[in-house]
């Protein structure tokens, strides 16, 4: 059984530039959601993807946006990237029953941006 | 924007000894409460989970404490091994609010 799979594992971009992170979720799974963990920190909830529709959405400027694909899987964008852009990246998928998502999480590898 | 406090920052505790993590949360409304393990260099592992509906969920060695009332939680480690050292992160709410994180060690 396959678990959560993100592409690419490391990145380095410069300061403006946009970038395109990518997630696979756990078979079965059809809710994909964003993180960002700050060295240090515990992860921030960016935005939560159900039926490739934005179904929440945390603190985060509209330079971050995402899609989901039919398969489930993800994209998080980034534009016009700062230096405090700079973090892991994690996605976690899950399963939506009854229209609200049952919490258990499963949290992918993470993919490391650098913005120099 | 935080509404998950966690502490102790970091924590030392022997091989063998028990080690306790707390979480206080702020929103009500919050009911799954999650503690997720962290090793350098990869993404947090779901431990333990527990809803409102009981005070206390056990799994091996892992236990959460839940008291509504005062809106805490708390992770409890027996007999902690050199191998349970890693980041612990404690989390609420469908939209996952994490707490800073903290980092236990434990010495042989």
């Amino acid at each position: 059984d396959a678990g959560v799979t993100q592409s690419p594992t490391h990145l380095i971009k410069t300061r403006g530039q946009q970038v395109t992170l990518r997630c696979s979720p756990k078979s079965g799974h059809d809710t994909v959601s964003w993180y960002q963990q700050a060295l240090g920190q515990g992860p921030q909830f960016i935005f939560q993807y159900y039926e490739e529709e934005e179904r929440q959405r945390g603190n985060f400027p509209d330079r971050f946006s995402g899609h989901q694909f039919p398969n489930y899987s993800s994209e998080l964008n980034v534009n016009a990237l700062l230096l405090g852009d700079s973090a892991l990246y994690l996605c976690a998928s899950s399963l939506i029953t009854s229209g609200r998502a049952v919490g258990e999480q499963y949290f992918g590898p993470g993919t490391r941006l650098t913005v120099t | 924007q935080q509404q998950v406090k966690q502490s102790p920052q970091s924590l030392i505790v022997q091989k063998g000894g028990i080690s306790i993590i707390n979480c206080a949360y702020e929103n009500t409304a919050f009911d799954y409460f999650p503690w997720y393990q962290q090793f350098p260099g990869k993404g947090p592992a779901l431990l333990i989970a527990i809803r409102p509906d009981v005070s206390e969920k056990k799994e091996g060695r892992f236990t959460i404490s839940f008291n509504k009332s005062a809106k805490q939680f708390s992770l409890h480690i027996m007999d902690s091994q050199p191998g349970d050292s890693a980041t612990y992160f404690c989390a609420a709410g469908d939209d996952m609010r994490f707490g800073a994180g903290t980092r236990l060690t434990v010495k042989p």
